[in-house]
């Protein structure tokens, strides 16, 4: 039963561009939801959050947007840049759920230069 | 400002064996989780330790056990291994059992032949 859907497997950008991100979720006592971001033989390193209480976080060139009603989040890298190729997940927790993670199964982001 | 670290980086063991995998938590954090990364999917929950206690448990056998010190560190132990078993092992450490964001190690890639 995944809970966190990214359907997207990959995705190829050119730099310079807007690159898009998207993840689904099934349960709605998710609360709280995280981006991370993972190079080969690194481990994953957090990116951007969002609570539920709100619809849109910024940081820099990330923002993360909200959709509650839709069980839709998704990321905003602008401008992409090649040093932004990595495998992007997202993961969800709950207050009911203590604070383990539950993480989609990523999309491999691509920059070309 | 020292990270999460991990050791060993890469292990191979064969069937039936046992294994002890170890982490240091991120300075200033009390709190570990451990994560299995299976090969195309995204960071699996298997436990989180505070106060030297296992307090959340994922789906995982009881063939998977933990441990925490008085220092916070933290062991993650394997018997009777499975072919299966051959993953990315992920602990990540948090200022307290419900603090986000969880930061991770860059994890043990281990090998079940």
């Amino acid at each position: 039963d995944q809970q966190v859907k990214q359907n997207s497997p990959s995705l190829s950008v050119q730099e310079g561009r807007i690159s898009i991100l998207n993840c689904d979720y099934t349960n709605s006592m998710f609360d709280y939801f995280l981006w991370y971001k993972k190079y080969p033989a690194e481990g994953p390193t957090f990116l951007i959050s969002i609570s539920s209480i709100k619809d849109k976080n910024e940081d820099g060139r990330f923002t993360v947007f909200l959709n509650k009603s839709a069980k839709h989040l998704s990321l905003h890298i602008v401008p992409s840049q090649p040093g932004d190729s990595a495998v992007y997940f997202c993961a969800a927790s709950g207050e009911e759920y203590g604070n383990k993670l539950v993480f989609g199964a990523g999309t491999i982001l691509r920059v070309k230069s | 400002d020292a990270g999460v670290t991990q050791s060993p980086t890469h292990l191979i063991k064969t069937r039936g064996q046992q294994v002890t995998l170890r982490c240091s938590p991120k300075s200033g954090h009390d709190t570990v989780s451990w994560y299995q990364q299976a090969l195309g999917q995204g960071p699996q929950f298997i436990f989180q330790y505070y106060e030297e206690e296992e307090r959340q448990r994922g789906n995982f056998p009881d063939r998977f056990s933990g441990h925490q010190f008085p220092n916070y560190s933290s062991e993650l132990n394997v018997n009777a291994l499975l072919l299966g078993d051959s993953a990315l092992y992920l602990c990540a450490s948090s200022w307290s059992p419900g603090g986000q964001p969880q930061h991770f190690g860059d994890g043990t890639r281990l090998s079940i032949l």
